[in-house]
């Protein structure tokens, strides 16, 4: 167990609609990483924060955006569903802001299925 | 082109034999080399870390890094069923404030007892 908690584990939606994904990162990380896994294009860095601020993004869509909270959970909100934008959604974290020389803990991910 | 290649495989080998796996990468400003196993329905879990070329030993596994080829290998002695799983390589260029990783396509493994 990484300690790091993702909600829902499995999400099964329409074309055209709006989901929540949340992360709880291991106690005392201040940096979330969100990634996606698909089939063919393996694990993508969406984006990152560091203590409530962006500090990072990667090849994340304008229909996608995530905000870290005060309590350092994190939310990725991904909207106007398309059936490509199904894939596997990871959280990480870490302690600091740089993933060197330290680790990213990731979570079990969420399963997004956009029919 | 891809960042990072890494050949998908899957790769199948019998128990005990010595594993291979392998990526290549373009950007040669990467400092940082890790490997990350993932079991299936499984988040990654970092398995190996290295800075800049060299080797790492830990265990059964051993990481190497050739910088002037961009070239790194994980090697695992005496497989077992239970590293049955998905290795992804991955990178980072260490200079800069943030903790992006480049992550390979991944290989997937299949150790048959």
């Amino acid at each position: 167990d990484s300690g790091v908690t993702q909600t829902p584990k499995h999400l099964i939606t329409a074309t055209g609609q709006r989901v929540t994904l949340r992360c709880s990162p291991r106690s005392g990380d201040l940096s979330v990483y969100w990634y996606q896994q698909s089939l063919d294009q393996g694990l993508q860095f969406l984006i990152q924060y560091y203590n409530g601020e962006e500090r990072a993004k990667g090849n994340i869509l304008e229909r996608f955006s995530a905000q870290q909270f005060p309590d350092l959970h994190s939310e990725l909100n991904l909207s106007s569903l398309e059936l490509g934008d199904s894939a596997l959604y990871f959280c990480a974290s870490s302690l600091t802001g740089t993933s060197s020389p330290g680790e990213l803990f990731f979570g079990e991910g969420s399963r997004l299925t956009v029919l | 082109q891809k960042e990072v290649e890494q050949d998908p495989g899957p790769l199948s080998v019998p128990e005990g034999a010595i594993v291979s796996l392998n990526c290549t990468y373009s950007n040669s400003a990467f400092q940082y080399f890790m490997w990350y196993r993932q079991y299936s329905r499984k988040g990654p879990e970092l398995l190996m870390y290295t800075y800049s070329s060299g080797n790492k030993e830990d265990g059964r596994f051993t990481a190497q890094v050739d910088k002037s080829s961009k070239y790194i290998s994980l090697f695992i002695r005496d497989s077992q069923p239970s590293d049955s799983a998905t290795y992804l390589c991955a990178m980072d260029r260490g200079s800069s404030n943030t903790g992006k990783l480049i992550f390979g396509q991944g290989t997937t493994l299949q150790v048959k007892p």
